[in-house]
């Protein structure tokens, strides 16, 4: 398996512009996990799904930042309208329900100018 | 403990040498402790999951050890090589999972 797939890998947009991360599980992983990891609060969840529901909604820091799993085997998360304090690394990863090890993908890195 | 805390912050050791590092966290409502191993410019890397009080786990040269009832787990990396430089994460929880700030190990030769 190619591990969890991400894209774009890095973002560069303009404050208020529409950004979408897509996210690629691993084939057979029951859940997906979005990250964000900033300097100044580190990695912390801000979504996860489960059989394509989300489960955990509670980290999504405001109403400008939506996830979508039409699928098994894509995710999206959008950010509309963008704001340059948005800028980090947003990560996805999945996991199976038989173990709860978490296979990250390599990262989006989102700059906000 | 309110939060999942690591320690130390940072840690530089010579080639050779053998370390460790510590996890703390709420014990109550415990359900699993999680160890991954983040390389600069890659994504973590799941290096243990632990769930039993006492628990012992261990690869190659890494190994970790669990208490649940006084909320701590430790880390040992014996004879420390150069390529084991990373930042090394704790976590608390099943699937909703929350991080510690990481200790960053360098290993110099």
């Amino acid at each position: 398996d190619a591990g969890v797939i991400q894209s774009p890998r890095h973002e560069v947009t303009e404050m208020g512009q529409e950004v979408t991360l897509r996210c690629k599980p691993i084939s057979g992983h029951d859940y997906l996990f979005w990250y964000r990891q900033t300097m100044m609060r580190g990695l912390e969840l801000l979504i996860y799904f489960n059989n394509n529901v989300p489960i955990d909604d509670s980290g999504m820091p405001e109403d400008r930042f939506s996830a979508k799993m039409p699928n098994a085997s894509f995710s999206t998360l959008k950010i509309q309208p963008s704001e340059p304090r948005d800028s980090a690394v947003y990560f996805c990863a999945s996991s199976s329900d038989r173990a709860y090890e978490q296979y990250f993908g390599p990262g989006t890195r989102l700059t906000v100018t | 403990i309110l939060n999942v805390e690591q320690s130390p912050q940072s840690l530089h050791v010579q080639e050779g040498d053998s370390t460790n590092f510590t996890c703390s966290f709420p014990s109550s409502n415990f359900y699993a402790l999680h160890w991954y191993r983040w390389e600069t410019a890659k994504s973590p890397e799941a290096l243990f999951v632990m769930t039993l009080n006492g628990d012992e786990k261990k690869k190659g040269r890494i190994s970790a050890t669990l208490n649940t009832k006084e909320g701590y787990s430790y880390l040992y990396i014996k004879g420390s090589q150069p390529e084991d430089s990373a930042t090394y994460l704790c976590a608390r929880g099943g699937n909703k999972l929350t991080f510690g700030t990481g200790t960053q190990l360098k290993v110099e030769l």
